[in-house]
């Protein structure tokens, strides 16, 4: 059962337009997300974070939305440039279980093309 | 550059083979993990190592065998494994609080034949 989903496997965007990622999540008990950002031939690097308390996280260029009665959370870039083509990742963490540690449960990642 | 080595970038092995990931963090952290991400699937936790002792085994077969000599290295240790196995393995490390966001090596890219 996977408990992170990204259902769109890609999303195409022009330069200069806004790209909306979305994720969706069943477990309650998250209370903290992350965006990663993965280049070909490269690990995922962190991109912005969401705590459960927050409905919004801004970034320069990057917000994240969290819904949390929709159990959904989106990532808007604004505005899309080239370098920003990657596979994003959403990925998410339950801290109330109290362990000294981080235990991400990821998506499957969304492509993101921007055409220049 | 995240502060996290992975070696080797690339490795092809046979099923017969005996072979070795390691990864290595100078950031202070003090858990460290693998992870695997098969094609067109999410990375999936394997192992997570809190101050060098294993406390998740997520029924990961036992063809894959987890090392942590200390707080800055991570091995995999890896034997007779199936073309199935073949995926992009990425180690990564965070500190000890629990939220706290992960960083990621590059992976090493496996191919079993």
């Amino acid at each position: 059962d996977q408990q992170v989903k990204q259902n769109s496997p890609s999303l195409s965007v022009q330069e200069g337009r806004i790209s909306i990622l979305n994720c969706d999540y069943t477990n309650s008990m998250f209370d903290y997300f992350l965006w990663y950002k993965k280049y070909p031939a490269e690990g995922p690097t962190f991109l912005i974070s969401i705590s459960s308390i927050k409905d919004k996280n801004e970034d320069g260029r990057f917000t994240v939305f969290l819904n949390k009665s929709a159990k959904h959370l989106s990532l808007h870039i604004v505005p899309s440039q080239p370098g920003d083509s990657a596979v994003y990742f959403c990925a998410a963490i339950s801290n109330a279980g109290g362990t000294s540690y981080g235990k991400l449960t990821f998506g499957q990642g969304t492509i993101l093309t921007v055409h220049p | 550059e995240t502060g996290v080595t992975q070696t080797p970038r690339h490795l092809v092995m046979g099923m017969t083979n005996k072979k070795s990931l390691k990864c290595e963090q100078h950031l202070g952290h003090n858990a460290m993990y693998w992870y695997k991400q098969s094609a067109k699937k999410p990375l999936e936790l394997m192992f997570v190592y809190s101050l060098e002792e294993r406390v998740e085994n997520n029924s990961v077969p036992s063809r894959f065998s987890p090392e942590c000599p200390n707080s800055s290295h991570l091995f995999l240790h890896l034997h007779t494994l199936q073309p199935e196995d073949s995926a992009l393995y990425l180690c990564a490390s965070s500190p000890s609080t629990g939220g706290a966001r992960a960083f990621f090596g590059q992976g090493t890219r496996l191919t079993v034949v």
